[in-house]
C-alpha cells in the first residue's frame, strides 16, 4: 500500500529557532500534500494544502510567513516553523492522496517541543 | 455549529460487548466520509469508509445517513485492542481537498 513518511517524528528546539518537517510519498506521486496540527485531546485541524510547484493554500487563521511550506518535488513536502514560539508545541501530520483515489494517508506525524 | 461533531466520551466498555457511536455533519453537500482509527500519539489510519447503502467489515459496520446528515460505526464483539481514538471524518468537496475530522470519540475496552 502507499506509504508516507514524516520525518523528524519528535524534536525539541528552543523558542525562537526554526524546525524543518518533511514529508514525503515513498512510493506514489503526490502533487497534493495536506498539513494537519493536533493539540492534545483536539481534533486534527487543516493547516494547509500544498501543491507541487505552486504555492500553498494555507486555512483562515494559520500565519503563512511562520508555516513555510514547499512542495519542490512530487514526492517531498516540508514545513518549516519558524521562529518557534511555545505555543507551537503540538503534533504536526502531513498526509497525501494518490492522484485519482480518495483515501488519505498519513506520516507517521511530529511530535514538536518548543521550551 | 462545528464541521463534524462526535461524542468525545471516553466510552467504557466491556470486552465482547457492542458499543456504537455516532457523528453529525454539517455541510449537506459533503462527498465522502470515512472512520478513522488513531492510537495515542499516533497518526490516524483508516478503518473504512462509509457508504450510504451501509458497510460492514468483520465486527465494524458504518452507516451514512444523509438526510438526517449523521455517521454512525458499531463495532460487535468488542476486544482489548479496538481501546482507541475513532475518528470521524468528511470529505467536503471530494478529489484532493483537505479532510474535515471531527475531535474523535475515546473509546477503553475493559477486560
Amino acid at each position: 500500500g502507499a506509504v508516507v513518511s514524516q520525518h523528524p517524528s519528535w524534536v525539541i528546539c528552543k523558542s525562537g529557532t526554526s524546525v524543518k518537517i518533511e514529508c514525503r510519498s515513498l512510493d506514489f506521486q503526490a502533487t497534493t500534500m495536506f498539513w494537519y496540527r493536533q493539540f492534545p485531546k483536539q481534533s486534527l485541524m487543516l493547516m494547509a494544502t500544498s501543491n507541487e510547484g505552486s504555492k500553498a493554500t494555507y486555512e483562515q487563521g494559520v500565519e503563512k510567513d511562520k508555516f513555510l511550506i514547499n512542495h519542490a518535488s512530487l514526492t517531498l513536502s516540508t514545513l518549516t516553523v519558524t521562529s518557534a514560539h511555545p505555543e507551537d508545541s503540538s503534533f504536526y501530520i502531513c498526509s497525501a492522496t494518490r492522484q485519482g483515489a480518495w483515501e488519505a494517508f498519513f506520516g507517521q506525524g511530529t511530535r514538536l517541543t518548543v521550551v | 455549529r462545528k464541521e463534524v461533531e462526535q461524542d468525545p466520551g471516553p466510552f467504557n466498555v466491556p470486552e465482547g460487548a457492542t458499543v456504537a457511536f455516532n457523528c453529525t455533519y454539517s455541510n449537506s453537500a459533503s462527498q465522502s466520509f470515512f472512520w478513522y482509527r488513531q492510537d495515542c500519539r499516533k497518526e490516524p489510519k483508516l478503518l473504512m469508509s462509509v457508504y450510504s447503502s451501509g458497510n460492514e467489515d468483520g465486527r465494524f459496520t458504518a452507516q451514512l445517513n444523509r438526510a438526517s446528515q449523521y455517521i454512525s460505526l458499531l463495532i460487535r464483539d468488542s476486544k482489548l485492542s479496538d481501546s482507541a481514538t475513532y475518528l470521524c471524518v468528511v470529505n467536503p468537496g471530494g478529489g484532493a481537498d483537505g479532510l474535515t475530522f471531527g475531535k474523535g470519540t475515546h473509546l477503553i475496552i475493559q477486560p
